[in-house]
């Protein structure tokens, strides 16, 4: 399996709305509700902040959310807070128990 | 407070064998799948493989099939990668989490602190 592809890395300004896109094929995203993604700050472990594709663990700022398109999920982050500014992986069910990461976007908050 | 608390940073010769250890608590840990994670130095998130304490299922990456074992002691809660013959290539941090994983869901969530092995002659 191929990772899933994001962009390399995404900015916006406090108070604005980030998109972070997650493309993958009819055998992984395409084909199951089951995107999941996770937020990882530098030297830290990563942490859960959508599953299912648009769901927040309990805990999680509402200004998370995550949608899904085809092939393609999305998580949007409105209202940017210095805080916010890390690495976000998606992650997706791809059959026989398989998962598949994407490659990583870093998100810079300026 | 559903946790788990992997051993500490290793530093191995290669060729050396290595067993690393991730613990649960908080839980019932025989009736979720714990999940290991590499990320090479600078890199992104690949999934290794998974096992369900409860009976040993143990699934594999294609990619990392034949490389590692994982495994599992359900009576002390703990679970283990390990490696028969590391190679510098080895060198990342990995991390366990436990994964929800159903017909309908899968995700994971909480996730160890990480391990860092260093392989390096």
């Amino acid at each position: 399996q191929s990772a899933l592809t994001q962009p390399a890395s995404v900015s916006g300004s406090p108070g604005q709305s980030i998109t972070i896109s997650c493309t993958g094929t009819s055998s992984d995203v395409g084909s199951y509700n089951l995107v999941s993604w996770y937020q990882q700050h530098p030297g830290k472990a990563p942490k859960l902040m959508i599953y299912e594709g648009s769901k927040r663990p309990s805990g999680v700022s509402n200004r998370f959310s995550g949608s899904k398109s085809g092939n393609t999920a999305s998580l949007t982050i409105s209202g940017l807070q210095a805080e916010d500014e890390a690495d976000y992986y998606c992650c997706s069910y791809a059959g026989s128990s398989s998962v598949v990461f994407g490659g990583g976007t870093k998100l810079t908050v300026l | 407070e559903v946790q788990l608390v992997q051993s500490g940073a290793e530093v191995k010769k290669p060729g050396e064998s290595l067993k690393i250890s991730c613990k649960g608590s908080g839980y019932s840990f025989t009736s979720y799948w714990i999940g290991w994670v590499r990320q090479m130095p600078g890199k992104g998130l690949e999934w290794m493989g998974i096992i369900y304490p409860g009976d040993s299922d143990t699934r594999y990456s294609p990619s990392f099939q034949g490389q590692v074992t994982i495994s599992a002691d359900k009576s002390i809660s703990t679970a283990y990668l390990q490696w028969s013959s590391l190679k510098a290539s080895d060198t990342a941090m990995y991390y366990c989490a436990r994964r929800e994983y159903s017909s309908s869901s899968d995700w994971f969530d909480p996730w160890g602190q990480g391990t860092l092995v260093t392989v390096s002659s």
